[in-house]
């Protein structure tokens, strides 16, 4: 089984600073992915940025960065130079991988950001 | 990234009506399709995974018979909410699985039931 865990419903942050944005996970899977998704008022999915349970590095997608501790289970989403627009509802997401049968996503609850001017 | 359309975008309906929601891949083939459902303030959770030629795969509390889905072709799913009633109203999404790690979602489908 699977378990994504978002501690944080709300984070505020003022604009062009940087912010982390809580995920811990459990599995016992080996091999598994994990996935930052944006969702704005209208209700896309955006996804952001995806780490694999394998890579050593820290992945990084412009303005977003992961902070993978693997023996911590966490998955925290960074963002940098905070934007007016980034205030959305904010997913972090894990399935395991190389798994026969379905593939679909486990979901956190979610964090609100709001970026104040 | 891969474009996944959903039609209609919202839909208004009377309690005890069906409703119909198409999710479209636009930019590959999908054997496998999956449906959420996201209440409001709430994530998402996964109803369904949809495959191509057979049985859609239900998760624990989802009725098989009131949600339909029929994925006639590698492009094409369809979620039908049977006999719908208020507390269906939902924000339902699909999402295709991309060729290597990641998913993409729909638009969404916003499902108000009176």
């Amino acid at each position: 089984a699977q378990k994504i865990t978002q501690t944080q419903p709300g984070m505020f942050v003022q604009e062009k600073e940087a912010v982390t944005l809580d995920c811990t996970y459990d599995t016992s899977d080996q091999s598994y992915g994990l996935f930052w998704y944006k969702q704005p008022s209208s209700g896309e999915m955006i996804f952001l940025i995806y780490q694999g349970s394998y890579d050593e590095q820290n992945a990084t997608e412009g303005r977003y960065s992961l902070n993978f501790q693997k023996a911590r289970k966490s998955a925290n989403l960074v963002i940098s130079a905070s934007q007016l627009g980034d205030s959305a509802m904010y997913f972090c997401a894990m399935r395991g991988l190389f798994q026969t049968g379905a593939n679909n996503l486990f979901f956190g609850t979610g964090t609100r950001l709001t970026v104040i001017p | 990234g891969a474009v996944v359309s959903q039609h209609p975008s919202w839909v208004i309906c009377k309690s005890g009506t069906s409703v119909k929601i198409e999710c479209r891949s636009l930019d590959f083939q999908a054997t496998t399709m999956f449906w959420y459902r996201q209440f409001p303030k709430q994530s998402l959770m996964l109803m369904a995974t949809s495959n191509e030629g057979s049985k859609a795969t239900y998760e624990q509390g989802v009725e098989k018979d009131k949600f339909l889905i029929n994925h006639a072709s590698l492009t094409l799913s369809t979620l039908t909410v049977t006999s719908a009633h208020p507390e269906d109203s939902s924000f339902y999404i699909c999402s295709v699985p991309g060729p290597y790690n990641e998913q993409f979602f729909g638009p969404g489908t916003r499902l108000t039931v009176l």
